[in-house]
């Protein structure tokens, strides 16, 4: 079971951000959280990653909570082709084997 | 860039039948995995291994087998295929090297059990 809550769906302008919530209110304090993104009928895109520090990258921004009880992953200007399934896991620091994918968020952009 | 490539897109088999699906990755990771991805399930872990002729079960073993010969290539075996296997398959593969070991995935390849 996915240890993260997700909305199924939200919709972005093209050019506005668009920030995906997620609530993984369980975390504990070896776990990482990442951020993967499923274009339709492609293997999943690394996104992110964070531990409690907030955290950037050329795709897109991760801002983690204090409490680390929720994060919120920000694309600063949707594209198109931003459009996908946004996935949210916790995954503990020292078990790489441990991915466990919810259900995301399928975020469409629209013109 | 990690580049992680499937043997096929797109699979039909018919029940019973013997199903390879080859994975093969660049990066030199000793780690690789295999998932399957079905609507409402997210992705499940079939199998993994942390090197070469290693292999761990994951969460749903039941009905399938891996090899692994070289450490480029992951092998998944489907013994006899049945129909509620038809699912997208996706392989990975992630680095020891690291602490964070991030995971890199293929395209996926959609086997249809007829």
């Amino acid at each position: 079971d996915a240890k993260t809550t997700q909305p199924p769906s939200m919709d972005c302008a093209e050019g506005r951000a668009a920030n995906l919530p997620c609530n993984h209110s369980t975390i504990s304090g070896n776990e990482y959280v990442y951020w993967y993104r499923q274009i339709h009928s492609q293997g999943p895109q690394y996104i992110i990653h964070g531990l409690k520090n907030n955290e950037t990258n050329e795709m897109a921004s991760l801002i983690i909570t204090e409490d680390r009880k929720s994060s919120t992953l920000i694309l600063p200007h949707a594209t198109l082709r931003d459009t996908a399934v946004y996935y949210c896991i916790v995954r503990p620091l020292y078990n790489n084997n441990d991915m466990r994918f919810g259900a995301g968020t399928r975020l469409t952009v629209k013109p | 860039d990690v580049k992680v490539t499937q043997s096929s897109r797109y699979l039909v088999k018919r029940t019973g039948e013997k199903v390879f699906l080859e994975c093969v990755q660049d990066m030199d990771h000793e780690n690789m995995f295999w998932y399957r991805q079905d609507p409402g399930l997210g992705l499940r872990l079939i199998y993994f291994s942390y090197d070469v002729k290693m292999k761990e079960k994951g969460d749903i073993p039941e009905g399938y087998s891996v090899s692994r010969e070289k450490k480029e290539r992951f092998s998944l075996i489907l013994e006899s295929a049945s129909t509620n296997q038809t699912s997208m398959y996706l392989c990975a593969s992630s680095s020891s090297g690291s602490i964070y070991e991030t995971q890199y995935f293929g395209p996926g390849t959609r086997l249809l059990v007829l």
